[in-house]
């Protein structure tokens, strides 16, 4: 149990639907990132959040829309996605960002399937 | 960020001390060094970080040459819940935020 959780932790979905995933962190920590995982690929940095406020977007489709309404939670809303994006999602947080401080604790990830 | 270069995977027999390597040559003086493991189906975990001094922790240490152009993660003792892939990441004091993941090392642990 790292402190980070996220749901679902499967999610199937058709190419026109809208869902999202969400993450919680209990750690009180100040900065929430997401990741996305493709099968046989490094780790992608999606998105930094530090204090709510989005401090990194790194070339993310607009099809992926991220929302952090406080410092404990972390939404990704996915919609009109394609078969391409199926991968595990993954939501860590951190104390702060920045090298010194950029410890991440990492949720389980969801396992993501665009059909 | 720094470019690290991993083998893609090694193999080491169980209860025995592993030293997953790690060379980044082109390393800046402000680079800290940060150690990661994915276990099978779960998220990466911290493992350890440093920047000039060796470092220890209740799960591995890490040793950082001299001229901090590569450095060595130390198992001291591995067991079977050792087996995940292990990542060498420079993080830079200036850079964006966010760590940046590459391949990393499949470490194979036999019983």
């Amino acid at each position: 149990e790292t402190g980070v959780t996220q749901t679902p932790r499967h999610l199937v979905m058709g190419m026109t639907n809208k869902k999202s995933l969400k993450c919680e962190q209990h750690l009180g920590h100040n900065a929430m990132y997401w990741y996305k995982q493709s099968a046989k690929k490094p780790l992608e940095l999606m998105f930094v959040y530090s204090l709510e406020e989005r401090v990194e977007n790194n070339s993310v489709p607009s099809r992926f829309s991220p929302e952090c309404p406080n410092s404990s939670h972390l939404f990704l809303h996915l919609h009109t996605l394609q078969p391409e994006d199926s991968a595990l999602y993954l939501c860590a947080s951190s104390q702060d960002p920045g090298p010194r401080n950029e410890k991440l604790f990492f949720g389980s990830g969801t396992q993501l399937s665009v059909l | 960020d720094a470019k690290t270069t991993q083998p893609n995977s090694m193999e080491s027999n169980e209860e025995e001390p592993v030293h997953l390597p790690c060379n980044h040559s082109t390393i800046s003086g402000t680079d800290y060094i940060h150690w990661y493991r994915q276990l099978p189906s779960q998220g990466p975990e911290y493992v350890i970080h440093g920047l000039t001094s060796n470092v220890n922790n209740r799960m591995a240490s890490l040793a950082i040459a001299e001229d901090r152009k590569s450095s060595t993660l130390i198992l001291h003792r591995a067991t079977l819940r050792d087996a995940a892939v292990y990542y060498c990441i420079l993080r830079d004091i200036g850079g964006a935020d966010g760590l940046t993941f590459g391949k990393g090392t499949h470490l194979i642990i036999q019983p």
